[in-house]
């Protein structure tokens, strides 16, 4: 079964700090990953995703995330926060074959303190 | 549209009546998402339309759960006989063909609040 493991709900970071949120997944065969955000009062967003291509992926906003098999991680990175930033992040995952939908993450608020 | 729509934004009812919650996804997109999201957890699927059809269901909780999607584009999220644990953020996605490795489209969601 596929599974994703978020780190921490809450997380808080100065301005200009590294932002890391950490997402740890189960599957037997690597799957395709994502990260979403989801900003106050406002639909879910695809930061990045990680499709077998490349295992450094850059998303939008400056966030990158690595595929790590031997850990079994995609940790999600920002080398400095923006106050803009502050939002609840999820991680996904989702087979490349077999099922239909993704599975997401609880998710984890981080707060970026002035 | 420019992205998904979700009506209403927010609803509430009482224990027990009938709701009904409905997406319009992109224009084209030929694969729809119901998600649920209740508070301080991420969301959790309930089903997946490909086209008219419901090609996975097996995220809805019961039989007080049904779906329709009958032209291919909006579609309609039923509950019946409504209790106080269905209250949960509704979350509808859309994306254009389906594929694993795709982008989901969402749209804000429905607020449904039962009394």
């Amino acid at each position: 079964a596929q599974s994703v493991t978020q780190l921490g709900s809450h997380v808080s970071v100065s301005e200009g700090a590294l932002v890391l949120l950490r997402c740890n997944y189960s599957s037997s065969v690597p799957p395709y990953l994502f990260w979403y955000v989801q900003y106050p009062n406002q639909g879910l967003q695809l930061l990045l995703k990680y499709t077998s291509a490349a295992t450094l992926v850059k998303g939008i906003n400056g966030f990158e995330a690595e595929f790590k098999k031997s850990e079994t991680s995609f940790h999600l990175t920002k080398p400095s926060a923006h106050m803009s930033d502050a939002a609840e992040y999820f991680c996904a995952v989702r087979p490349q074959a077999g099922a239909n939908n993704l599975f997401f993450g609880t998710g984890t608020r981080l707060t970026v303190i002035p | 549209g420019a992205g998904v729509s979700q009506t209403p934004s927010n609803k509430v009812t009482e224990k027990g009546k009938y709701v009904e919650l409905r997406c319009d996804p992109i224009s084209g997109h030929t694969a729809l998402y119901w998600y649920r999201q209740s508070l301080g957890q991420g969301p959790e699927f309930l089903i997946y339309f490909q086209g008219t059809g419901a090609a996975d269901d097996s995220g809805l909780p019961n039989d007080r759960f049904f779906a329709v999607r009958p032209e291919g584009s909006v579609s309609t999220l039923k509950i019946q006989r409504t209790e106080r644990g269905d209250s949960a953020v509704y979350l509808c996605a859309s994306s254009s063909s389906g594929s694993a490795n795709e982008k989901l489209f969402f749209g804000s969601g429905t607020q449904l609040s039962v009394l």
